[in-house]
């Protein structure tokens, strides 16, 4: 079974506003990591955090980790029409394993 | 810098049947990855491979097989396709083992009928 779970599972908003989304995972972890998809294509790397650190930021990307709620949440400030895509959070368990364990995505639509 | 290269990028192939997939890492990585994405299951793990030596597996059956050869480029292998086999295949390169994130190739859409 899948490491992860998002919240919500389809977000739907208007373009410049803010999009939340939200990854709930089971076991302890050395990093998570968000990713994006458009339409069923590759996956491009958004962000990762350690298990260490609290939150990152990248340009309009924030990431928060709360590992003692297994939970993690990415947050795109000014939202674009380009910004739609699927959103998957993915956990690495271990230094040295190479296997991500991915959570479930979100669907973000950005309305222009 | 040339990405993760992936080929081919549509298959259509028939129920009992093999496939190979290709996967090309970003020049100087030498761990490759590989995914299988259906609307089922979502993102799966399927192995991974490190200088030639396939260092972790995921839960999939025997009919499932990779390799990696001495330039990094890896191969995945299906052999007697079943329709549930048809999903999108990601492989993804790193430079290191682990820690860091991943590049992924655009996939190879394998359908099976």
């Amino acid at each position: 079974s899948q490491q992860g779970e998002e919240d919500p599972q389809a977000l739907s908003i208007q373009e410049g506003e803010n999009a939340t989304m939200n990854c709930s995972y089971k076991t302890s972890i050395n990093n998570l990591q968000w990713y994006r998809q458009n339409s069923g294509r590759g996956l491009v790397h958004l962000i990762l955090i350690r298990s260490n650190e609290r939150e990152k930021h990248s340009g309009r990307l924030r990431v928060t980790l709360d590992t003692s709620k297994k939970s993690s949440s990415l947050l795109i400030t000014a939202s674009r029409a380009a910004d739609t895509a699927s959103y998957f959070c993915a956990t690495e368990l271990q230094t040295g394993a190479n296997n991500l364990f991915f959570g479930t995505g979100t669907r973000l639509t950005v309305i222009p | 810098k040339a990405g993760v290269t992936q080929t081919p990028r549509y298959l259509i192939k028939t129920r009992g049947q093999q496939v190979t997939l290709s996967c090309s890492p970003i020049s100087g990585h030498r761990s490759v990855s590989w995914y299988q994405q259906t609307p089922g299951q979502g993102l799966q793990f399927l192995f991974e491979y490190f200088s030639e030596t396939q260092r972790n597996k995921g839960n999939f059956p025997g009919r499932f097989s990779g390799r990696q050869f001495s330039n990094s480029r890896s191969e995945m292998n299906v052999s007697t396709l079943e329709l549930g086999d048809s999903a999108l295949y990601l492989c993804a390169s790193s430079a290191n083992r682990g820690g860091y994130g991943y590049t992924f190739g655009s996939g190879t859409r394998l359908t099976v009928v």
